[in-house]
């Protein structure tokens, strides 16, 4: 296993469009998460899976943003109706529950996005 | 709600100096996670401590949690080229969950050689 995959790494889309990007986790990982990183801040929340089950979504998000993790493997975050604002660094994570417990995420190397 | 605080924002230090991030929750945390993230890349975790006072060490990186289980710092000692990036400290949000992170704005380190 090489890791977090995600993909594309970059994508350029003007306003308006619909864009989707996908995140495949460590396999033996059950929690999967996105976060938005912006330039010089740290990633902030958007949402998090426990194997298929989205168990939290940050009130941050709009109804434009919708994240998927059909079968509990890999993960898709769309953003509908883009704009200028979404512009950044989207970043999928996962994680495992372990004995002891092991609370580090594996980041994988992101989506920049940016809207034109 | 949870609020990750980070000082400084910047660091500029000369090779070989020592470096120390400082990092403080408004709550009392389970655990503290740490992250480095070098430039244009993605961040890529470093440790983590659960118990209180706890002190762990990787090679020139010692992290330490305090007593309070509300902050935390890293320091380096003798920095090397290769420390360049930026540090984040993390903590579980609030709401009772261990896995759902909330990071600091992060220090930035840069290394002058």
């Amino acid at each position: 296993d090489t890791g977090v995959s995600q993909d594309p790494r970059h994508k350029i889309t003007k306003r308006g469009q619909n864009v989707t990007f996908r995140c495949d986790p460590i396999s033996e990982h059950n929690r999967l998460y996105w976060y938005r990183q912006t330039l010089g801040q740290g990633p902030e929340f958007l949402t998090y899976f426990q194997n298929e089950a989205q168990l939290e979504k940050s009130r941050l998000l709009s109804d434009r943003f919708s994240a998927e993790r059909p079968k509990g493997s890999f993960s898709t975050l769309e953003i509908q109706r883009t704009e200028q604002g979404d512009s950044a660094m989207y970043l999928c994570a996962s994680s495992s529950t372990g004995t002891p417990p092991n609370y580090g995420y594996t980041f994988g190397s992101g989506t920049r996005l940016t809207v034109v | 709600g949870q609020q990750v605080m980070q000082i400084p924002q910047y660091q500029h230090v000369q090779e070989g100096e020592d470096f120390t991030t400082y990092c403080n929750s408004s709550t009392t945390l389970s655990n503290i996670q740490w992250y480095k993230q070098r430039p244009g890349g993605h961040p890529v975790f470093l440790i983590q401590l659960v118990k209180s006072g706890e002190v762990k060490k990787q090679k020139r990186l010692t992290f330490q949690f305090g007593e309070a289980k509300k902050n935390s710092s890293l320091h380096i000692t003798a920095t090397q080229t290769t420390d360049v990036g930026t540090y984040f400290c993390a903590g579980p949000g609030s709401g009772g969950s261990n896995y759902k992170l909330t990071f600091g704005k992060g220090t930035l380190l840069t290394v002058n050689p």
